[in-house]
């Protein structure tokens, strides 16, 4: 079946602006993480979502970040005002466990965001 | 805190031989311990997993190894490809907050 997607794959913006980012996780999957990914880094943790319910924010780097998901498939996650140092690969991941990552999680190919 | 170290940041090997990576965890309540290749522009795709009811599980040329006791577990390569080039990633399952916590990732070089 389908993998999960990302859309859009690449996003230019200048600073200052929003930005929407979109994830449609692998039907069926109750579980949905979002991570930040910059240069040559490792993958960041933002959010959580189990179900439509968000269980952890911890890792969002300001209130300039948000995200939702409707029901148990697509989520987006907000980039308010953005800044130069937003720029980076954002990776959604989809899991079927109603346990959180115990189970294989199921990455998209994610987006690349270069803020100007 | 939540935290994974992974080592070595860059490791380059001849083809043929063999490659480890470590990683080190801080929850000791932590019981899913999957291991992650992404190749350059790539998703992350997952190659192992292991969870804590076991200490050793194998696939083909790839083995993970994990010590409870001392929180750490580690990915074994054998006679490693060029085409397992590639960064590689740790990650361990934190019970509080149900998520994973990443390693740096290494960066393997096989060369031929």
């Amino acid at each position: 079946g389908a993998g999960v997607s990302q859309s859009p794959s690449n996003k230019v913006t200048e600073k200052g602006k929003d930005v929407e980012l979109r994830c449609d996780p692998i039907s069926g999957h109750t579980a949905l993480y979002w991570y930040r990914q910059r240069l040559g880094q490792g993958l960041e943790f933002l959010i959580y979502f189990q179900g439509n319910s968000a269980p952890d924010k911890s890792g969002l780097p300001s209130d300039r970040f948000s995200a939702e998901r409707t029901g148990e498939s697509v989520s987006t996650l907000t980039i308010q005002r953005t800044q130069q140092e937003d720029s980076a690969v954002y990776l959604c991941a989809s899991s079927p466990a109603s346990s959180g990552g115990q189970e294989t999680q199921y990455f998209g190919p994610g987006t690349r965001l270069l803020v100007l | 805190g939540e935290n994974v170290e992974q080592h070595p940041s860059t490791l380059s090997v001849q083809e043929g031989d063999s490659a480890v990576i470590k990683c080190t965890y801080s929850d000791s309540a932590s019981n899913y311990f999957p291991w992650y290749k992404q190749e350059l522009g790539k998703r992350p795709q997952l190659i192992i997993d292991i969870r804590s009811n076991v200490g050793e599980k194998k696939d083909q040329r790839i083995a993970v190894t994990l010590n409870k006791t001392a929180k750490h577990f580690s990915l074994h390569i054998t006679e490693t490809q060029p085409e397992d080039s590639a960064v590689y990633f740790c990650a361990a399952f934190y019970n509080q907050g149900g998520k994973l916590i990443f390693g740096q990732g290494t960066e393997l070089s096989v060369k031929p």
